[in-house]
């Protein structure tokens, strides 16, 4: 397994566009979370996965803000009308459920999404 | 709420200095305490972490201890090394199991030779 991955990398979209990240997660871990980063701040929680159950969703995640997890694995993150103000980095990061096993690995992280929206 | 303080940055030191970086945290109940670090161009890594009160984590030379009296996690090493150089992320889970992590706004950290 090579980690937690996100596709796009970059993304470089108009004002009013919609856009859709894709985390797949580490195979085994059936927790799914997405952050967003913005410059020199740190990671803001938006909402997590488990296994195909949305359980939790930050104010910060607007009605433009979709999130899905279908089956469980893989995750898309979709932002409908895109704003200048959701520009920033679009972090996804799994674990597994457990207590024990969360606190003894924490999360693996993907390298993000960069989201500009011009 | 909850809530996550780091010191400001850039921290500037040179090779072979004493690092500390400081953070405090604001929860209720017994959060899990964590520090990742985010090296140019790569994703945040887990350095280290402590799950109860004076618990001390360490990783690669770095240490941090659990004060719950001083609600504190300072990040410490010894002897820094120009590979350090990175940003450093204090972050505690909540005692609920969630798994969320609340994050502070980062220190960046610049070793120079």
């Amino acid at each position: 397994d090579t980690g937690v991955s996100q596709d796009p990398r970059h993304k470089i979209t108009k004002r009013g566009q919609n856009v859709t990240f894709r985390c797949d997660p580490i195979s085994e871990h059936n927790r799914l979370y997405w952050y967003r980063q913005t410059l020199g701040q740190g990671p803001e929680f938006l909402t997590y996965f488990q296994n195909e159950a949305q359980l939790e969703k930050s104010r910060l995640l607007s009605d433009r803000f979709s999130a899905e997890r279908p089956k469980g694995s893989f995750s898309t993150l979709e932002i409908q009308r895109t704003e200048q103000g959701d520009s920033a980095m679009y972090l996804c990061a799994s674990s597994l459920a457990s207590g024990a096993a969360f606190l003894r690995g924490g999360y693996t992280f993907g390298s993000g999404t960069r989201l500009t929206v011009v | 709420g909850d809530s996550v303080t780091q010191m400001e940055g850039p921290v500037t030191l040179s090779e072979e200095a004493f690092l500390t970086i400081n953070c405090t945290y604001t929860a209720t109940g017994y959060p899990s305490l964590f520090w990742y670090v985010q090296y140019p161009g790569e994703g945040l890594q887990l350095l280290l972490k402590a799950t109860k009160a004076d618990d001390k984590g360490s990783n690669k030379g770095f240490e941090a201890t659990y004060r719950k009296e001083t609600t504190s996690f300072h990040l410490e090493k010894g002897s820094v090394q120009v590979s350090d150089s990175a940003v450093y992320f204090c972050a505690l889970s909540a005692a609920s199991n969630t798994g969320k992590l609340i994050f502070g706004q980062g220190t960046t950290l610049q070793v120079k030779p």
